[in-house]
């Protein structure tokens, strides 16, 4: 069972330009999250999704967007990248959206913009 | 709004030392709590969690109890190996599974 896998490994990207970030899992969870590492800020929410068709905004959501057309995947887009989105992002997902609920995390994405 | 506060670090131990991270929290509700451990170039991994207060999380030599009282959420183990090096996360969830990081802890452990 692979779990979350998250594509690409890393990436360098010029400003301005369109990055979409992918994500998959295979856990058949309803509930998929995209998170930013950032140092001495630990992680925060990007955006989430309690179940497909439906998406929401979470802690720092400028500049980027999601879809969640099906069960399994939920991208990431950056629609016109700036150098303060340099990060490692985290896709997570947990069966579904309840507090008891342990979120999963994918091996992430190093995001590097210029 | 929900917060995590957790000690800085790094933290520097020798093999076989008594381990304390802590951990506190502010929140609304009542939230679950967890540890993430996150090893050298990979993703997060729970440790640990509790969902209600006076609940103790166990896992691998590590454990945490849910003081609501004290709102904290201590990580401690025993006796620490040299691959107990990695960055701890506290984290709190609350309404709707949105987790609350705090800024996480690097541990080094030097045989």
């Amino acid at each position: 069972i692979a779990g979350i896998t998250q594509a690409p490994t890393s990436q360098i990207l010029a400003a301005g330009r369109r990055m979409t970030l992918r994500c998959t899992q295979d856990m058949r969870h309803n509930a998929m999250y995209w998170y930013r590492q950032d140092l001495g800020l630990g992680l925060r929410l990007i955006h989430y999704s309690n179940t497909a068709g439906t998406t929401g905004k979470g802690e720092v959501p400028d500049g980027y967007s999601v879809s969640r057309a099906n069960t399994d995947d939920f991208p990431l887009t950056l629609a016109s990248a700036v150098p303060s989105q340099t990060s490692v992002y985290f896709c997570a997902s947990s069966d579904g959206p309840g507090v008891t609920d342990t979120q999963y995390f994918g091996p992430g994405t190093r995001l590097t913009v210029l | 709004g929900n917060s995590v506060t957790q000690m800085e670090g790094p933290v520097t131990l020798s093999e076989e030392a008594f381990l304390t991270i802590n951990c506190t929290y502010t929140a609304t509700g009542y939230p679950s709590l967890f540890w993430y451990v996150q090893y050298p170039g990979e993703g997060l991994q729970l440790l640990l969690k509790a969902t209600k207060a006076d609940d103790k999380g166990s896992n691998k030599g590590f454990e945490a109890t849910y003081r609501k009282e004290t709102t904290s959420f201590h990580l401690e183990k025993g006796s620490v190996q040299v691959s107990d090096s990695a960055v701890y996360f506290c984290a709190l969830s609350s309404y709707g599974n949105k987790l609350v990081f705090g800024a996480g802890t690097i541990l080094r452990v030097k045989s």
